[in-house]
């Protein structure tokens, strides 16, 4: 069975900090790992992808698999970073994704 | 224009009413999906489709059936709507390995 943990429902940081949103999952084969966000009254949109190993918004992921984790990270919050974010592994074979309960990032002035 | 447009996007309903939603994609992906999202909870599969004669069930299925009507379209049907199914319904569409691409999100809300 495959699953995704985030053990912050909610984070607050102020602007000009460094956020990072935990994400665990267990799997038992080759994970694919996406981070999703959902700015408020739009859609949820993909953020990153491990395999792309790329920099969006300034966020970043690195997948730990000795860890188990794929952590999202940024060295300086902006207001408009506010908003839910979902991690997701998606079962290759199965074509699944599953979700994390999210993590709502708010970032003060 | 949008990839993935969603009909209705907000809907109240009596219980015991069937009600459908619609979901339609532009992308030309063979793999659709209908997620639903409750605060606290995440979202959670009900349905997903891989081509236009494969349809399966996810994790929360039971209540809900689904149709492919064609490879952009993939309705989510509830039989006898109950108060329990309110919440947010998303339908996505993906190509193995890019992630989900979703549509705007249908609120129901059944009384």
């Amino acid at each position: 069975a495959q699953r995704v943990t985030q053990p912050e429902k909610l984070l607050s940081v102020f602007k000009g900090a460094p956020v990072e949103l935990k994400c665990n999952y267990s799997y038992s084969g080759s994970p694919e790992l996406f981070w999703y966000v959902q700015y408020s009254r739009q859609r949820l949109q993909l953020l990153l992808r491990h395999i792309s190993r790329e920099s969006i918004k300034g966020f970043t992921a690195d997948l730990n698999k000795g860890e188990t984790s794929f952590h999202l990270k940024k060295p300086f919050a902006q207001e408009e970073d506010s908003a839910m974010y979902y991690c997701a592994l998606t079962n290759t074979n199965a074509g699944k994704s599953t979700f994390g309960d999210g993590t709502t990032l708010t970032v003060k002035p | 224009d949008a990839d993935v447009t969603q009909t209705p996007r907000n809907r109240i309903t009596k219980t015991g009413k069937r009600i459908m939603l619609e979901c339609s994609q532009t992308k030309g992906h063979d793999r659709m999906y209908w997620y639903r999202q409750d605060p606290g909870l995440g979202l959670r599969l009900i349905y997903y489709s891989f081509d236009v004669k494969d349809i399966n069930k996810g994790e929360i299925s039971d209540g809900y059936s689904v149709s492919r009507q064609a490879q952009a379209k993939f309705s989510l049907s509830l039989e006898s709507a109950i108060p329990n199914q309110t919440a947010l319904y998303f339908c996505a569409t993906s190509d193995p390995g890019q992630g989900l691409l979703f549509g705007p999100g249908t609120r129901l809300t059944v009384t």
